[in-house]
């Protein structure tokens, strides 16, 4: 079955700094990827998707990458604020291989003042 | 939080009794879902829904049950058969817009088995 590792489980960055956050898997492509935002006992929220036959999506300060071959994707936030302090998510759509969305544990994200 | 209520937002009861986890939407989606968060783990698939009457067991269906018996509401049953019923429960919901599913979540539900 698809396993998904994210870098680490928590990182530390000084306000202002860009920070990459990655989103490694085991097996098969997905048809698509999602990061998503999750705050301290709250559901998660949404932030970008990626399809398989794009390269990079960009939204305000965020920047998504995916690259097959590598089975890797690059979450990156530039002038980071402590307001970006959360946990980030990655998810890979695996319906097409008879899965249904497999979720990383996640990356806890602590930006420093 | 997009439109998805769950309550109660805490939960408590004894090993033994099973219990009952509200989830609605009103974001006219087809498909619903509920996941398990453990510390430490990725979200984990129990059930999901995608149109009403009709629901398919995800990853870790053993000791839960769920019914969808309106497009709006999709309930999870924790039962006294779930060995470690203790966490954070998640009701997502999603729309289909031709090729991807974007999912809404709800607050969660943290429950707390004794």
């Amino acid at each position: 079955s698809q396993k998904i590792e994210q870098n680490s489980e928590a990182l530390n960055i000084q306000e202002g700094k860009t920070d990459t956050l990655t989103c490694n898997y085991t097996n098969y492509s997905p048809a698509y990827l999602e990061w998503y935002r999750q705050d301290p006992g709250r559901g998660p929220v949404f932030l970008l998707l990626i399809r398989e036959n794009e390269k990079e999506k960009r939204k305000e300060r965020l920047k998504v990458t995916f690259d097959t071959t590598l089975k890797q994707s690059l979450f990156h936030i530039t002038a980071s604020q402590p307001a970006d302090s959360a946990t980030y998510l990655c998810a890979l759509d695996m319906r097409r291989y008879g899965q249904n969305f497999v979720f990383g544990p996640g990356t806890r994200l602590s930006v420093l003042p | 939080d997009g439109g998805i209520t769950q309550s109660p937002k805490y939960l408590f009861r004894k090993e033994g009794q099973n219990v009952t986890l509200s989830c609605e939407q009103n974001l006219n989606h087809d498909a619903m879902y509920w996941y398990r968060q453990d510390p430490g783990q990725g979200l984990r698939l129990i059930y999901y829904s995608q149109i009403v009457n009709d629901f398919q067991k995800g990853d870790i269906a053993e000791g839960y049950s769920v019914s969808r018996e309106k497009k709006e509401s999709f309930p999870l049953t924790v039962t006294s058969a779930q060995k470690n019923p203790t966490a954070f429960y998640l009701c997502a919901s999603s729309i289909y817009d031709g090729s991807s599913y974007e999912q809404y979540f709800g607050p969660g539900t943290r429950l707390t088995v004794t």
